[in-house]
């Protein structure tokens, strides 16, 4: 059974850094684009950023408001996913998922497993 | 950037009545290249994460119940949930993939029993 468990989560002064990880099993994680999506308290989800497979480059694409603060990265060999956050924002609080398509047959263009998510909170 | 705007932002439903959600894109999420709309839906229930329930605009995900249903092409989308049972109460989110951002969801409608 495919499934993603997320860790790392905590409390962080803002402007501080954290490292969040998201561990793979079940399916073939090197052929997997990798998600992180977050939910802020009482909020609705919204997409982090990606990375995608190392034939393609590892390329990462990232949401506006974490751009040139958040990098994801992955270590295929022990099939984890990373989620380095450094100058954390009070607005940076949120759940923390990591999601991907693991399903057979053609694409679907959509994240049908997610992890439980990791919660992170940025305050002084 | 592509915007999901989600209509109405919450609603209530009798048990065994139909639950309609929209979704509208600010650009099309049509691809003519492979006529196929990269629009999902997902269900969220509280403490847990989102769950898959529509891809590609209208495909019910395996082990979907049939009461989901979604329709739609280009930028106005619908969840239809026939026959609401007390287990639907949920958050249901649109999502586009494919546009700029790669990815981005709906504001959310909160479905709940009347």
């Amino acid at each position: 059974e495919a499934q993603l468990v997320e860790s790392g989560g905590g409390l962080v002064k803002p402007g501080g850094s954290l490292t969040l990880s998201c561990a793979a099993s079940g399916f073939t994680f090197t052929n997997a684009w990798m998600t992180w999506v977050r939910q802020a308290p009482g909020k609705g989800l919204e997409w982090v950023g990606r990375i995608k497979r190392a034939i393609e480059g590892r390329t990462t694409d990232y949401a506006a408001p974490v751009k040139g603060r958040f990098t994801i990265s992955r270590d295929d060999s022990k099939n984890i996913l990373y989620l380095q956050m450094n100058s954390l924002k009070t607005e940076d609080t949120a759940v923390y998922y990591c999601t991907t398509e693991v399903g057979n047959g053609p694409l679907k263009d959509a994240f049908d497993i997610w992890g439980q998510g990791t919660k992170v909170t940025v305050s002084s | 950037d592509i915007v999901m705007t989600q209509s109405p932002d919450s609603l209530a439903v009798s048990l065994g009545e139909r639950a309609t959600i929209n979704c509208k894109s600010s650009q099309s999420v049509l691809y003519n290249s492979n006529n196929k709309n990269y629009l999902n839906w997902y269900q969220q229930k509280p403490g847990q994460p989102p769950k898959l329930l529509i891809y590609s605009a209208s495909t019910r995900e395996s082990g979907v119940p049939d009461r989901f249903s979604g329709s739609g092409s280009g930028t106005d989308f619908t969840l239809t949930i026939s026959n609401l049972q007390a287990e639907d109460v949920a958050i249901y989110y649109c999502q586009q993939y494919h546009g700029t951002p790669p990815c981005s969801f709906g504001q959310g409608t909160k479905l709940e029993i009347k």
